[in-house]
């Protein structure tokens, strides 16, 4: 079975403070994703990667780095935390080739204060 | 890019009861199509995947219609039961190499009552 997993699963954090989420993934998959779920908007792609090194923006990057170290890591990195990136974020993780669904993980949610 | 619309955004019926989820999308390059359920604080897992080769697919106690020429993937759940009350979100992506972006739509919380 796929295993995804993200720490923390929970986080309170301050406005202007940095914060970083990470995923760890052991399906052994080149595709990594971070999302942002919010009511009303489904889920929104932020950043992913291709595989280790790679990092590239989805639709809605600004406000947000990330780091593929590994094939088996991926980071999500708030520099300078708003209140409106308050949310849950789920990472994923995927195959490269087309036809194959995504993995995710349990979440974290993220509250800034 | 691609964008997709899902519909309704709330739905409430009596178990036992037909519900039915409906998506439709806009780049006609779209191929693989798919259907999260997730419950209430939980992660998002897969429920079906669907190719473009592939008009209807039946699991359990669900069945899931493609029709390409409108862009409409729905989700029909045949005979709801209160297992079945989660939130429901419709996946669209195009076959590119290298990447698979998926488009999702905004989903539909579904209650089923007992």
């Amino acid at each position: 079975e796929a295993a995804v997993t993200q720490s923390p699963r929970n986080k309170v954090a301050v406005t202007g403070g940095k914060v970083t989420l990470s995923c760890n993934q052991t399906n052994n998959h080149n595709n990594m994703y971070w999302y942002r779920q919010d009511t009303g908007h489904g889920l929104r792609l932020i950043h992913y990667s291709y595989g280790a090194g790679s990092t590239e923006k989805g639709d809605i990057p600004d406000g947000y780095k990330a780091s593929r170290p590994s094939q088996e890591n991926f980071s999500l990195i708030l520099e300078l935390a708003t209140p409106s990136q308050t949310s849950v974020y789920f990472c994923a993780s995927g195959e490269r080739l087309g036809g194959r669904e995504q993995y995710f993980g349990p979440g974290t949610r993220l509250t800034v204060l | 890019g691609e964008q997709v619309e899902q519909r309704p955004p709330h739905l409430s019926v009596r178990e036992g009861d037909s519900a039915v989820i409906t998506c439709t999308y806009t780049d006609p390059n779209s191929y693989y199509f798919f259907w999260y359920k997730q419950e209430p604080g939980a992660s998002l897992q897969l429920l079906m995947k669907v190719f473009s080769s592939t008009e209807i697919n039946e699991g359990q106690g669900f069945t899931v219609l493609l029709n390409k020429k409108d862009k409409r993937l729905s989700l029909n759940l045949t005979a709801a039961h209160p297992g079945d009350s989660a939130a429901y979100f419709c996946a669209v992506s195009a076959e590119n190499t290298g990447y698979q972006n998926f488009y999702f739509g905004k989903g539909t919380s579904l209650t089923v009552i007992p």
